[in-house]
C-alpha cells in the first residue's frame, strides 16, 4: 500500500533563508508525487507535481521538488522564503488518474521576519 | 468559472442530526473525491467517484454516504452525525485520463456538538 511520510511537523525558517520540506513515500511502482500548500482557511492549491521524466520538476511560487528514486524522497525546496509562504504543507502521492491521492500529515511552516 | 464549490461554509449539528454537504465543479472532470481534514491526521479519503455513476468507500466511509448526482455534483451526506465528524470537509476534481492534478474546494467546516 502507498505511504506518505513527512518527518518534520513543524519548521521555522527566518525570511530570506532557504527552505527544505521533507517528504518520504512507500510505493512498489513508480509513483506519481505532488506537493500541495494550503494557507489558513483555505482550500489545497497544487504547488508541483511529478510523474515522469526530469527529477527535478518546478512549480509555482518560486517552488521546486527533486524526486529522488534511491532514497523514495520528493523534498520541497524553495531557495529564499517571503512571509507569505507561510502555511502548511502536503505531501501526496497517487497510484492512478482518477484515484485517490494518499497524503502525508502535513508540515506547518512559520516564517519569522 | 468557479472551479470547485462547496456549501455550506460552516455548519453546527447536534449530535443525531442529519445534514447533506453539496460540492459541485464546472471543469467537466470526470472523478470528484471527498476529504475530512483532521489536526495532525492529513487528509483522509471518505468516499470517491471515479467517474459519474460510480462512488467507492475510501479510508473512513463509516457513518457517511455520497451521491454521484450528474457529472458537476458530488455530495456528502451525515445520516446521525456524531462529535467525531467534527472535521473541515474538503471536496476536490480531478479531469481523470491521465490528468492527476486534483482541484480542491475551499472547505466546510462541521462542528457537531
Amino acid at each position: 500500500a502507498q505511504s506518505v511520510t513527512q518527518p518534520d511537523i513543524h519548521i521555522t525558517v527566518s525570511e530570506g533563508a532557504s527552505l527544505e520540506l521533507r517528504c518520504n513515500y512507500s510505493y512498489g511502482a513508480t509513483p506519481y508525487l505532488f506537493w500541495y500548500v494550503q494557507s489558513p482557511g483555505q482550500g489545497l492549491q497544487l504547488l508541483l507535481k511529478y510523474f515522469s521524466g526530469d527529477t527535478l520538476v518546478q512549480g509555482i511560487k518560486g517552488f521546486e521538488a527533486e524526486f529522488k528514486r534511491s532514497q523514495s524522497s520528493f523534498n520541497l525546496r524553495k531557495p529564499s522564503v517571503h512571509w507569505s509562504d507561510a502555511a502548511e504543507y502536503f505531501c501526496a502521492v497517487g497510484a492512478n488518474s482518477g484515484y485517490a491521492l494518499n497524503f502525508g500529515k502535513g508540515t506547518s511552516l512559520l516564517v519569522t521576519p | 468559472n468557479a472551479g470547485v464549490t462547496q456549501t455550506p461554509k460552516f455548519q453546527v449539528l447536534k449530535t443525531g442530526q442529519s445534514m447533506t454537504l453539496q460540492c459541485a465543479q464546472d471543469m467537466n472532470h470526470n472523478s470528484m473525491y471527498w476529504y475530512r481534514q483532521d489536526p495532525g491526521m492529513g487528509l483522509r479519503l471518505i468516499y470517491y467517484s471515479a467517474s459519474e455513476g460510480t462512488t467507492d468507500k475510501g479510508e473512513v466511509p463509516n457513518g457517511y454516504n455520497v451521491s454521484r448526482l450528474n457529472k458537476r455534483e458530488f455530495s456528502l451526506r451525515l445520516e446521525s452525525a456524531a462529535p467525531s465528524q467534527t472535521s473541515v470537509y474538503f471536496c476536490a476534481s480531478e479531469a481523470g485520463q491521465g490528468s492527476f492534478e486534483q482541484y480542491f474546494g475551499p472547505g466546510t467546516r462541521l462542528t457537531v456538538t
